[in-house]
């Protein structure tokens, strides 16, 4: 398995681009999320889902937007970027409360600036 | 979920058990310890989890007070590999959607 994937590994956008990261999981694990982590800080909860077609916020989702059409995909979008967002993007996933030890398994992360 | 404290950062000589404390005085019956760590910029590992009994894994043991109001993570035999952000979070069982919340962590730094 290779686990939970993410692309791309680098990114810099220019203030009020657009762009889409990429999250694929292939442990058929119904529970994604996406984290952002800024410089010394913890990681903070962007959004999260509890399986195809079901997504929620998390701690911090202005300016996010997501979906989640298969099982195995969850792509996080960003809109209108701004400087604030500049940042590491971490996705995870896991199984249903229940099962197992519900670790969440991350993927690489993202680096994204915002200039 | 219960709010967790520890130091920002300790030293261990390589070789020797790193002993990472953790206070959830707040945490409720039903609220699990969980450990994760982060070495350098990638992605944070689960290391391990308990309730009310002390665990142990592959990779290290966990001391839960009886009073369940702080936590000790053991990592027996400290390697230059361990060297990272480790991170005690408590959380409930169930009906959370399984949701994470990172405080800053304990920067563990492993010397020789």
């Amino acid at each position: 398995n290779a686990g939970v994937t993410q692309t791309p590994k680098f990114r810099i956008l220019k203030i009020g681009q657009s762009m889409t990261l990429q999250c694929t999981q292939d442990m058929n694990h119904n529970y994604m999320y996406w984290y952002r982590q800024d410089p010394g800080m913890g990681l903070k909860l962007i959004y999260y889902s509890v399986g195809a077609g079901i997504t929620d916020k998390g701690e911090v989702p202005n300016g996010y937007n997501v979906s989640r059409s298969t099982t195995e995909d969850f792509p996080l979008r960003l809109e209108l970027a701004a400087p604030s967002q500049t940042s590491v993007y971490f996705c995870a996933s896991t199984l249903p409360d229940g099962y197992g030890s519900n670790e969440q398994f991350f993927g690489p992360g993202t680096r994204l600036t915002v200039l | 979920d219960a709010k967790t404290t520890q130091p920002p950062s300790m030293d261990c000589a390589e070789g020797r058990a790193a002993n990472l404390p953790c206070n959830h005085s707040t945490i409720s019956g039903n609220e699990y310890v969980y450990w994760y760590r982060q070495i350098h910029s990638q992605g944070p590992q689960y290391i391990i989890h308990g309730l009310k009994n002390n665990e142990t894994n592959e990779m290290a043991s966990l001391i839960i007070t009886e009073d369940r109001k702080s936590s000790t993570l053991i990592l027996p035999h400290a390697t230059l590999r361990d060297t990272a952000v480790y991170y005690c979070i408590v959380r409930t069982g169930t009906g959370t959607a399984s949701k994470l919340t990172f405080g800053t962590g304990t920067r563990l730094q492993v010397t020789l």
